[in-house]
């Protein structure tokens, strides 16, 4: 079985401080892990994904995430917030090495950056 | 390339019409997927298709049918909605190789 967890119902941050949301996930096998931003009225964008390779993984609107086996994370970080970075976020993940085809969602992180 | 469309954009309907939600991408995907998004819930996965000619049950397939028409479309339909349904239906695509989903931008429904 797979799920994710985010921890943070929302995250409050200053414009121009660094930010974090939060991701962790449980699966049998070996993960594929997504990042998406929802902004309002719109559908889910895809922000980034981690399948192999590098831990640190970067993606669009200089968002990064860092994949850490050991604490079962993969949290989604940005040095420089910025106002326009409000909206809400979702992990999901798909652990391929247990057969699963379809990835689990998280219920999403609502991210306000403050001016 | 217009990505993942869907129609219609909003939908009113009373307890027990039907209705047919419309999806198609232009990215030659394999797999396309239906989702419902309600407050606090996150995505639900109601239906998928791994490739043309197969569709299989999500998370909340219940009161919901769907049809994949050509690799291209892939409709989701109400045979008898119910208030529960009220919700915001989002259909995705994705490519075997590359594995992220593409999201349309969502049809709201309201079940009076």
């Amino acid at each position: 079985a797979q799920s994710v967890a985010q921890p943070e119902d929302q995250v409050n941050v200053a414009e121009g401080n660094p930010l974090t949301v939060k991701c962790t996930y449980s699966v049998s096998g070996n993960p594929y892990l997504f990042w998406y931003v929802q902004y309002p009225n719109r559908g889910l964008q895809f922000l980034l994904k981690y399948i192999t390779g590098d831990n640190l993984v970067k993606g669009s609107y200089g968002f990064e995430a860092e994949f850490n086996k050991s604490q079962t994370s993969f949290h989604l970080k940005k040095p420089s917030a910025l106002v326009s970075d409000s909206a809400l976020y979702f992990c999901a993940v798909r652990d391929v090495s247990g057969g699963s085809y379809i990835p689990t969602f998280g219920r999403g992180t609502s991210l306000i950056v403050h001016p | 390339n217009a990505g993942v469309t869907q129609t219609p954009k909003f939908q009113v309907l009373k307890t027990g019409q039907s209705m047919t939600l419309q999806c198609a991408q232009d990215m030659n995907h394999n797999s396309m997927y239906w989702y419902r998004q309600d407050p606090g819930m996150g995505l639900r996965l109601i239906y998928y298709s791994a490739s043309e000619g197969t569709t299989d049950k999500g998370e909340v397939p219940n009161g919901y049918n769907v049809s994949r028409l050509n690799k291209r479309e892939f409709s989701l339909r109400l045979e008898s909605a119910a208030p529960s349904q009220t919700s915001v239906y989002f259909c995705a695509s994705s490519d075997i190789s590359t594995y992220e989903q593409y999201f349309g931008p969502g049809t709201r429904l309201t079940v009076t």
